[in-house]
């Protein structure tokens, strides 16, 4: 099973900043996705992160505030831009194995002040 | 999209006893049906799947039972430690898909000893 890892894995940010999470896996996997959970919600997919190619957004996220690169396929990075409160989130990166299998990372704990 | 409830929201139960979790689907092309369990501070975690060609399946304490005409499946969790409470989501999907499936609200199990 594929091993993720994430940083940070939280930080509290002023409004207004940005913050770039990182997201690496242990084995070269093609599918990779960004979710956000908001406190006591369940997952909502933000997009799938596409190696050479840009990401595709779900409905309600747009790239300019979730900029996401993907230069290879082990490594994918997550922005969240002019953060406010709102952005206050568990931000988790997922992969897909070639049997459905999804594997998540432990998630960034986004604190926006 | 694919609309998908899980019931209930929250359970509680005595340490050995069973606890039981539903999740209704509404794409009856969804052929994958895992369950994910959540502990505090931590991503989701697989913990069973089933696909659509098998009914039930079983590991150790832990069983998914799928009823495809109905579209829902249940996890059941038999003789509960308190290590097994936590959020557990469901996240029905179609093949090679997985990545891109819709989470339940998730059900918050509280085993208590």
């Amino acid at each position: 099973s594929a091993v993720i890892s994430q940083k940070p894995s939280r930080d509290i940010c002023q409004r207004g900043t940005s913050l770039t999470i990182q997201c690496q896996v242990d084995s070269q996997v093609t599918m990779m996705f960004w979710y956000r959970q908001q406190p006591g919600q369940s997952l909502t997919l933000i997009a799938t992160a596409n190696q050479g190619s840009e990401a595709t957004y779900e409905s309600g996220f747009v790239i300019d505030k979730f900029p996401i690169s993907r230069p290879n396929l082990t490594f994918s990075t997550l922005t969240v831009s002019n953060m406010s409160p709102e952005d206050s989130s568990i931000y988790l990166c997922s992969v897909e194995e070639q049997t459905d299998t999804q594997y998540f990372g432990p998630g960034t704990r986004l604190t926006v002040l | 999209g694919e609309n998908v409830e899980q019931h209930p929201s929250t359970l509680s139960v005595q340490e050995g006893d069973s606890a039981v979790i539903k999740c209704t689907y509404s794409d009856s092309a969804s052929n994958y049906f895992p369950w994910y369990k959540q502990e505090l501070g931590k991503g989701p975690q697989l913990i069973i799947d089933i696909r659509s060609n098998v009914g039930e399946k079983k590991d150790q304490r832990i069983a998914v039972t799928l009823n495809k005409t109905a579209k829902h499946f249940s996890l059941h969790i038999t003789e509960t430690q308190p290590e097994d409470s936590a959020v557990y989501f469901c996240a029905p999907s179609r093949a090679a898909n997985a990545g891109k499936s819709t989470f339940g609200d998730g059900t918050t199990l509280t085993v208590k000893p």
